[in-house]
This record gives C-alpha cells, structure tokens and sequence, in this order.
C-alpha cells in the first residue's frame, strides 16, 4: 500500500478566499491524481500528472489548479472558493506502470 | 467513453449472510478492473484488482471477484459478511493512457449490514 497524506482533512472556509490542498506521497510514485467526490456521488477524475512538472486536466473541468514540482508533493489550489466547490477532494497516486491507483484519506472542503 | 453501472444503490444484509454486489462496465479494450471500499469520512481503500489472467481474484478482507467477460461483469462476492463490512463499495475500470491509467468510477453501492 502507498503512503498517501492529505491535509487538511476537513476544512470549512469563506467564500472569496483561497485555499490549498495538499497532498504528499511516500512512495517514489510518478503519477499523482486529484479525483473529486459529491456526497453520495461516484468520483471525478480533475487533474493528473505523470511527473515533475507534467499536470493535465481530468474527465470533469474543475476550476482548481495543480502543481507539481517534487515528486512527492501534489497541491491543488482554488484561488477563490465558492459554495459549488464544496466536495470531497481524493489525491491518488500509482508507480510507473499506473496499473494500480492507491488513495489518500480525502479533504472534505465546505465553503460558506 | 468507458462507463461502470452498479445497478444496486443501496444493498442491506445479516451478519454471516453471503453478498453479491454487482458491477457492469463498458470499454472496447481488455478492461482493468477494480473495487474499491469507502467508509463514512475516509478515502478508498483498494479490496482487489483484475488486469489479466484467473478470472476470480481475491481480495483483501475475504472478498473476491469474478470477471465475465461476455456478460461485462465484475461482481464483488463474500461468503460470509462481517458487521464492519458495512461501507460504500465502488466499482472501478480503468483505462491505460499512454503510460498511464486513469479511473472511471460507478455511483457505488452502500452496504448495510443487519446484526
């Protein structure tokens, strides 16, 4: 199992401020993912990447944006929160081959 | 565009009762298939994983899998269900992109579990 941390878990936040996720791995993984969540919802791929200084948009446009300088360092950013983005945010990581998707605890975010 | 359907959105059972929950994809190629398991307020822990090879794979915590090919099913079974099995069950198939694979995920099943 990969080592998969996001903080912070739980997060209740103002509508206009900016926040970021983060999430870090372990593990030496190339790939990293951010899926989001709706309560009681399947999961969203929103972002990839498949190495330093590689990130893609995922199968649902999401207004977040991602970085990835290290390896093992994954951050997602919103620069100005509104309630439409309260969700549960997933961090994901897999080796080289991606045949395997380990994932993170999750960030649950409320914005008011 | 790959698709997963799990038909049940909500499945209740007893303590030591068997489960089958189901799972139905779509996706022109040898799929990768998965079940994930998620319980109130954690992320997803992988149960088990196909990619080739024995169509029935086990999993972690006694589950296992089958994989049908002409019915394009990959159901999740256990003989015998725990109380702490109760959860949400997520279907997943994956599809390798160049290198890497990305998830397509169905809307889950909720597991209940009667003592």
């Amino acid at each position: 199992e990969a080592d998969i941390y996001q903080t912070p878990r739980y997060l209740v936040i103002g509508t206009g401020k900016k926040i970021t996720l983060e999430c870090s791995q372990t593990m030496g993984h190339d790939k990293m993912y951010w899926y989001q969540q709706d309560p009681g919802m399947e999961l969203h791929l929103i972002h990839y990447s498949y190495g330093v200084n590689s990130t893609e948009k995922g199968d649902l446009s999401s207004e977040s944006t991602v970085s990835r300088i290290r390896t093992e360092h994954f951050p997602l950013t919103l620069e100005s929160a509104r309630p439409s983005h309260t969700s549960q945010y997933l961090c994901a990581s897999s080796d080289r081959s991606g045949n395997t998707i380990y994932f993170g605890e999750g960030s649950w975010l409320t914005v008011v | 565009a790959q698709s997963v359907t799990q038909p049940d959105i909500h499945i209740t059972v007893s303590e030591g009762a068997s489960l089958e929950l189901r799972c139905n994809y779509s996706y022109g190629a040898t799929p990768y298939l998965f079940w994930y398991v998620q319980s109130p307020g954690q992320g997803l822990q992988l149960l088990l994983k196909y990619f080739s090879g024995d169509t029935l794979v086990q999993g972690i915590k006694g589950f296992e899998a089958e994989f049908k090919r002409s019915q394009s099913s990959f159901n999740l079974r256990k003989p015998s269900v725990h109380w702490s099995d109760a959860a949400e069950y997520f279907c997943a198939v994956g599809r390798n992109t160049g290198g890497g694979n990305k998830l397509t995920f169905g809307t889950g099943t909720q597991l209940k579990v009667e003592l």
